[in-house]
């Protein structure tokens, strides 16, 4: 199975300052039709998970702006510019190029 | 609107096993993979498995695997991860979710708690 690794697990953050994930695959996520499927899911407290990010750098519907996506093959980052307070909550990547997809351990985003 | 309606909470014993309906409704179901993912109580997701409604055909996580068993009836647009020999490492919340890898389509349920206990 593909190791998602994400760094730091827990990110205290100031408000209005920008915070960074990073997400290491063990092998490549490119996929054989040239696309990477590596997304990012944001959970709040007590709340189902939801999709921000798709194919690296792509916002779902209704993700503010403030939320980015980059990377390629083993090395991926989400951004938030500007934290705000309802950011606060687990974000975890999650790769669906091979099979199974697998998680991230997740990481912790709360306010100073 | 598209939604994914789960039932509620189950407790089981140990040894038992559980089936979870997920109600589709808002789209074709069996234009988009059901997949199912567990998250025991504070830790993080794991991916389960999926469904293709379209031809029943299923992939599951090595780790659930001969354990569980995934369907989708599409009579009533309901997909169903059933569990068996359950135990305590079994207890958590299980979502189901309709996730297209290559567009903006990603839509998940309440989740279900499985508490197994004697």
């Amino acid at each position: 199975d593909v190791v998602m690794t994400q760094s730091p697990l827990s990110l205290p953050v100031t408000l209005g300052q920008p915070a960074s994930i990073s997400c290491r695959s063990s092998q490549s996520l490119v996929y054989s039709d040239g696309n990477t499927y590596l997304n990012w899911f944001q959970q709040r407290p007590g709340q189902s998970p939801r999709r921000l990010i798709y194919k690296v750098s792509n916002r779902d519907s209704g993700v503010p702006d403030r939320f980015s996506g980059s990377g390629s093959g083993t090395d991926f980052t989400l951004k938030i510019s500007r934290v705000e307070a309802e950011d606060v909550g687990v974000y975890y990547c999650m790769q669906g190029t091979h099979w199974p997809w697998t998680f991230g351990q997740g990481t912790k985003v709360e306010i100073k | 609107e598209v939604q994914l309606v789960q039932s509620g909470a189950e407790v089981k014993k140990p040894g038992a096993t559980v089936k979870i309906p997920c109600k589709v409704s808002g789209y074709t179901f069996t234009d988009q993979y059901i997949h199912w993912v567990q998250q025991a109580p504070g830790k993080g997701l794991e991916w389960v498995g999926l469904v293709d409604p379209e031809d029943g055909e299923t992939i599951y996580a090595e780790k659930f695997q001969g354990r569980v068993t995934i369907t989708a009836d599409t009579s009533t647009d309901t997909a169903y991860v059933e569990l068996s020999s359950l135990t305590s490492e079994d207890t958590a919340v299980y979502y189901c979710a309709t996730i297209d890898s290559g567009r903006p389509f990603d839509y998940w349920g309440q989740g279900t708690l499985v508490t197994v206990s004697s």
